[in-house]
């Protein structure tokens, strides 16, 4: 199975910061590479697909780019609606595989 | 507007089985694939595997091969999830998710609200 590691595995902002988290394939995933948020008690929304499409209605400040092995998502100016965990996966292989997942809170 | 509700929660005895339903509506039933995808408390994401809800066909992660059965009916739009033998590392939150893409499994796409399954003596 291909194995996705994500960092960090938490992290702490201000209101406003530029937020970036990395996700790496243990092999090449060409760009098959998708991003969710999934807030407390609530069931995961994808956000990023194909690894830097935004999904329909999301909002621009929520980014992605990479390929191959090496991705990463921003949120370019950090809300206080953001605070959620964020999982990367792939989908080049099956099964498809959720990165561990990185916990963002306000400072 | 694509909606999925998910049947409600569960408690199961170890050994038992469940069966989790999720009622689709808001577009057509049979042109997207449905993932089932489990989430354990206080833990990740694991896909489970996926139903073409036209043809029927399945895919299931290995990890759960020959304890899961995904279904369905659609003539109600409806997509089930059984796992059997249960044990208690199987309390999560169980959900469905439609793929996001026509007659493609790869994308989990929107997502139902959830079905929390606990094993329990």
């Amino acid at each position: 199975d291909i194995q996705m590691t994500q960092s960090p595995s938490s992290l702490s902002a201000s209101v406003g910061d530029r937020v970036t988290i990395t996700c790496q394939a243990s092999q090449d995933i060409s760009n098959y590479l998708n991003w969710y948020q999934q807030k407390p008690g609530k069931a995961p929304k994808l956000l990023i697909y194909d690894a830097s499409n935004l999904e329909t209605g999301v909002p621009s400040r929520f980014s992605g780019s990479g390929s191959g092995t090496d991705f990463t998502f921003t949120i370019s100016s950090l809300q206080p609606e953001d605070i959620a965990t964020y999982y990367c996966q792939q989908y080049d292989n099956l099964p498809l595989i959720f990165g561990g997942g990185t916990k963002v809170e306000i400072k | 507007q694509v909606q999925l509700v998910q049947s409600g929660a569960e408690v199961k005895k170890p050994g038992a089985s469940v069966k989790v339903s999720c009622k689709a509506s808001g577009y057509t039933f049979t042109g997207y694939y449905m993932h089932w995808v489990r989430q354990a408390p206080g833990q990740g994401l694991e896909w489970m595997g996926w139903i073409n809800p036209n043809s029927g066909g399945t895919n299931y992660a290995q990890k759960f091969q020959g304890r899961v059965t995904m279904t369905r009916d659609t003539s109600i739009s409806t997509a089930y999830m059984e796992l059997s033998r249960l044990r208690s590392d199987d309390t999560a939150v169980y959900y469905c998710a439609r793929d996001l893409r026509i007659a493609v499994a790869a994308i989990p796409g929107p997502w139902g609200q959830g079905t929390l399954v606990t094993v329990s003596s």
